[in-house]
């Protein structure tokens, strides 16, 4: 039974530049949660996706987007990076019922040089 | 006021120490409470919720304290293996589960 899986691992880009991480959660699950994890701190939430739509939004500027496709799988995006952007970004997978315990990926760092 | 709190640490403890760490919240109306368990520069990984009327896995036992807000974990044995960041979460109450984590706490256990 497959995990949830992230990719790249890892990426460096320029300010200003986009990028878009990708999240396969775990089988049989349908809800999809992203955090940015900077160094020394917990992951801080930026938005969750359920039945290909963004459910709830942390307090994350529009920069940040993303998208649920019908298999569940997310993309996140990041427009007009910042240096301050550089960090772990976990992708979380749950049920949207049940114990709603969320299974993390092994993230994506990423470097904004 | 942060919305969990937790002391980093880090506490450095002998093999065979017992430990306990805590969790502080600030929303009474908070649902669900668990503790996840970070290694350097891995993923968070479950490693236990916790019940109103508290429960155990093998050494580890999870206390929650609604009236107090507050949130436990002990940990008895302690094995090297053990040394990790441990990382309290809290769920939102929009009915949606936003988890809300803490800082971490760091834990050395030394041989």
């Amino acid at each position: 039974d497959a995990g949830v899986t992230q990719s790249p691992t890892h990426l460096i880009k320029t300010r200003g530049q986009q990028v878009t991480l990708r999240c396969s959660p775990k089988s049989g699950h349908d809800t999809v949660s992203w955090y940015q994890q900077a160094l020394g701190q917990g992951p801080q939430f930026i938005f969750q996706y359920y039945e290909e739509e963004e459910r709830q939004r942390g307090n994350f500027p529009d920069r940040f987007s993303g998208h649920q496709f019908p298999n569940y799988s997310s993309e996140l995006n990041v427009n007009a990076l910042l240096l301050g952007d550089s960090a772990l970004y976990l992708c979380a997978s749950s049920l949207s019922r049940g114990s709603y315990e969320q299974y993390f990926g092994p993230g994506t760092r990423l470097t904004v040089t | 006021r942060k919305e969990v709190e937790q002391d980093p640490g880090p506490f450095n403890v002998p093999e065979g120490a017992t430990v306990a760490f805590n969790c502080t919240y600030s929303n009474s109306a908070s649902q669900s409470f668990f503790w996840y368990r970070q290694d350097c520069r891995k993923e968070p990984k479950l490693l236990m919720s916790v019940y109103s009327s508290g429960n155990e896995d093998g050494r580890f036992t999870a206390q929650l304290n609604r009236a107090s807000q507050y949130i436990s974990l002990l940990i008895r044995d302690s094995k090297l293996s053990d040394s990790a960041t441990y990382l309290c979460v809290v769920t939102s109450t929009s009915g949606t589960y936003k988890y809300i984590f803490g800082t971490g706490t760091r834990l050395k256990v030394l041989a």
